[in-house]
């Protein structure tokens, strides 16, 4: 079924870095755009970047921008997020999430999500 | 960036009551305006998309309106697994797609 699986979260130092896996299947993955979307303890949902479906584009939140690096491999079908100058305001759960582009023009819709894997960055 | 603001923060309700949170956009958005469901220990579930369409397989309770900048999610009869949180979202602009706080949904 279509399932989005991420992993290589854990506990890490502030300073160091991490990076977060996203492995897609039952879709043809290289067909959709694909975000990462954090939530933060006790706080709401935090979009974190998107790689549009060809590889071609990238958009970051200002809080990660130049420190978060997001990447896709098509041919694995994997999402990728690479963290690097951790903070503690980066602990969360990190969800990665297919976009449903259900008009072709702007935004669509985030229509599949992952379960999510938790970075907690402490000392 | 376009903020997205929502209220109320959270509610209590009855089984069967008619639940409405509404959501404002800090500019138009037109249409484009999900709304979210967070469980908890669960990932967010996609309930309703571009302000109006209900997603495949969400039950018909819920429901969506509005366009420009003010927005309502409605559950008709409120049921004891919609225990969660809320979220809208918008995807108008160039990201960030940004997300409203939160209504948090409990039952009486």
């Amino acid at each position: 079924q279509v399932q989005l699986v991420e992993s290589g979260g854990g506990v890490v130092q502030p300073g160091r870095s991490l990076r977060l896996s996203c492995a897609a299947s039952g879709f043809t993955f290289s067909s959709y755009g694909m975000h990462w979307v954090r939530q933060a303890p006790g706080k709401g949902l935090e979009w974190v970047a998107l790689m549009w479906h060809d590889g071609n584009n990238k958009f970051y939140a200002d809080s990660v921008k130049g420190r978060f690096t997001i990447s896709r491999d098509n041919s694995k079908n994997t999402l990728y997020l690479q963290m690097n100058s951790l903070r503690a305001e980066d602990t969360a759960v990190y969800y990665c999430a297919r976009e449903y582009d259900y008009d072709g023009t702007r935004g669509g819709a985030f229509d599949i999500w992952g379960q999510g894997t938790v970075v907690t960055v402490s000392s | 960036d376009i903020q997205m603001t929502q209220s109320p923060s959270s509610l209590s309700a009855s089984v069967g009551d008619r639940v409405t949170i509404t959501c404002r956009a800090s500019q138009s958005i037109s249409t484009y305006l999900n709304w979210y469901q967070r469980k908890p220990g669960k990932a967010p579930n996609l309930l309703i998309y571009a302000a109006s369409s209900l997603q495949s397989g969400v039950p018909s309770r819920f429901s969506g309106s509005g366009s420009g900048t003010d927005f309502t999610l409605t559950i008709s009869s409120l049921q004891p697994e919609d225990l969660a949180a809320y979220y809208c979202q918008q995807t108008y602009s160039t990201p960030p797609y940004t997300f409203g706080q939160g209504t948090t949904v409990e039952i009486k």
